[in-house]
């Protein structure tokens, strides 16, 4: 069965303080890594796709890596703008899609 | 063009009863899959349609179903409600060729 895990939970920035979350993942043959955005209310928004190990999409303040076990979405000098929750999805060979539980971003002005 | 559209917004039963949600497809896309939210489970996996025909189906019970018209719009039919249906049902359509998923707002279900 394949599994990912997100860390931390939830996480406190302040505006331009630069971190990272974590994606942890095992699948079955996997065809994709996909990160999200969700905003309160709202159903989760496309921000990237990675194929394959050393892989790395960039948009804005966000970059997403990808290993062959993890995936890292990096946040260059937040804003508030950023807060959101940030979902990790893979995509394993029989084209089933699962997600992380998802990172809660917060980040104060 | 639009996004994806579902109906209603917001939806109370009663346990015992069954319902139905709706989902319109951005324009040309032909595949349709549903999403459960929870706080506690996350996003989980229901079902995917690709014209007509269901593709996947993810680990819940019968008493969850969908189906897809000529036209992609899908429903999604919950029968014999329980407590711990309450969720956000979330609908997401892609192009096909595309993996790359587009969500509607979800339905707020809330059965008590």
């Amino acid at each position: 069965e394949d599994q990912v895990t997100q860390s931390p939970e939830a996480l406190r920035l302040q505006e331009g303080e630069s971190s990272s979350l974590n994606c942890s993942y095992t699948v079955s043959g996997l065809r994709g890594l996909f990160w999200y955005r969700q905003d309160p209310g709202k159903g989760p928004e496309f921000l990237f796709t990675l194929y394959s190990a050393g892989e790395e999409k960039e948009k804005e303040r966000l970059k997403a890596t990808l290993t062959k076990k993890e995936s890292f979405l990096h946040i260059t000098a937040p804003k508030p703008e950023d807060s959101a929750t940030y979902l990790c999805a893979v995509l394993n060979a029989g084209n089933m899609l699962t997600f992380g539980g998802g990172t809660r971003l917060m980040v104060k002005p | 063009k639009a996004g994806v559209t579902q109906t209603p917004r917001y939806l109370i039963k009663t346990r015992g009863q069954q319902v139905t949600l709706s989902c319109s497809p951005i324009s040309g896309h032909r595949s349709v899959s549903w999403y459960q939210q929870t706080p506690g489970q996350g996003l989980q996996f229901l079902f995917e349609y690709f014209s007509e025909t269901q593709r996947n189906k993810g680990n819940f019970p019968g008493r969850f179903s969908g189906r897809q018209f000529s036209n992609s719009r899908s429903e999604m039919n919950v029968s014999t409600l329980e407590l711990g249906d309450s969720a956000l049902y979330l609908c997401a359509s892609r192009d096909g060729a595309n993996e790359k998923l587009f969500f509607g707002s979800g339905t707020q279900l809330s059965v008590l």
